[in-house]
């Protein structure tokens, strides 16, 4: 199993440009979400889905939109990036409340907005 | 809504000796979960221990024990004889009933010194 996995590893991007974080799992794991981790911080939720066709906001929604067609894959759009937006990004995945300790994180993306 | 508290921004400790993070949290959810994980300079995130809100007894992995006391509302993370390579970020998170997903606190740098 590949595990989270996430794609890009870094972007750089000018301000009003959009872009799509890709984010994918091979574990058949109900539960998938988006953070976001700014410099010195904790992890911010933005969205996160409980299953395909369903998702829901996070804290930090603004400026960023979700979907969730399969299983696998849950991607996260960027509609017209911000400097605000410089973060690293994680997604996570799990699969039920009944496996706590399965709540695995992909590596992250790195990226600038300037 | 719920919240986490890490109070420690940095900490030092001699190698061999054992280091207390501390971690509050305040929530409403009658069943929780407690998590911490460890962040390497290289960025990902580790998943170290858990506990679950009934969970009669404190969790240990390894090294790694929580010291859950209910009533006081904290999850101290407790590493014993430290290792050089237990120099990272620390989080603390808690887990609700609302989907999987994780609020974090804002984090401990812990730093070993030989």
């Amino acid at each position: 199993n590949a595990g989270v996995t996430q794609t890009p590893k870094f972007q750089v991007l000018k301000t009003g440009q959009s872009m799509t974080l890709q984010c994918a799992q091979d574990m058949n794991h109900e539960y998938m979400s988006w953070y976001r981790q700014d410099p010195g911080m904790g992890l911010r939720l933005i969205h996160y889905s409980v299953g395909a066709g369903i998702t829901d906001q996070g804290e930090v929604p603004n400026g960023y939109n979700v979907s969730r067609s399969t299983t696998e894959d849950f991607p996260l759009r960027l509609l017209s990036a911000a400097p605000s937006q410089t973060s690293v990004y994680f997604c996570a995945s799990s699969q039920s409340l009944a496996a706590p300790r399965e709540q695995y994180f992909g590596p992250g993306t790195r990226l600038t907005v300037t | 809504a719920q919240k986490i508290t890490q109070t420690q921004p940095g900490m030092f400790v001699q190698e061999k000796e054992a280091v207390t993070l501390d971690c509050t949290y305040d929530t409403s959810d009658p069943s929780y979960g407690l998590f911490w994980y460890k962040q390497p300079s290289s960025g990902e995130m580790i998943f170290l221990i858990y506990q679950g809100s009934y969970d009669q007894q404190n969790a240990t992995e390894g090294r790694y024990s929580l010291n859950f006391q209910k009533a006081r509302k904290s999850a101290n993370l407790v590493i014993s004889a430290s290792q050089l390579g237990d120099s990272a970020m620390y989080f603390c998170a808690m887990r609700g009933t609302a989907g999987n997903m994780l609020t974090f606190g804002g984090g401990t740098r812990l730093m070993v010194k030989p």
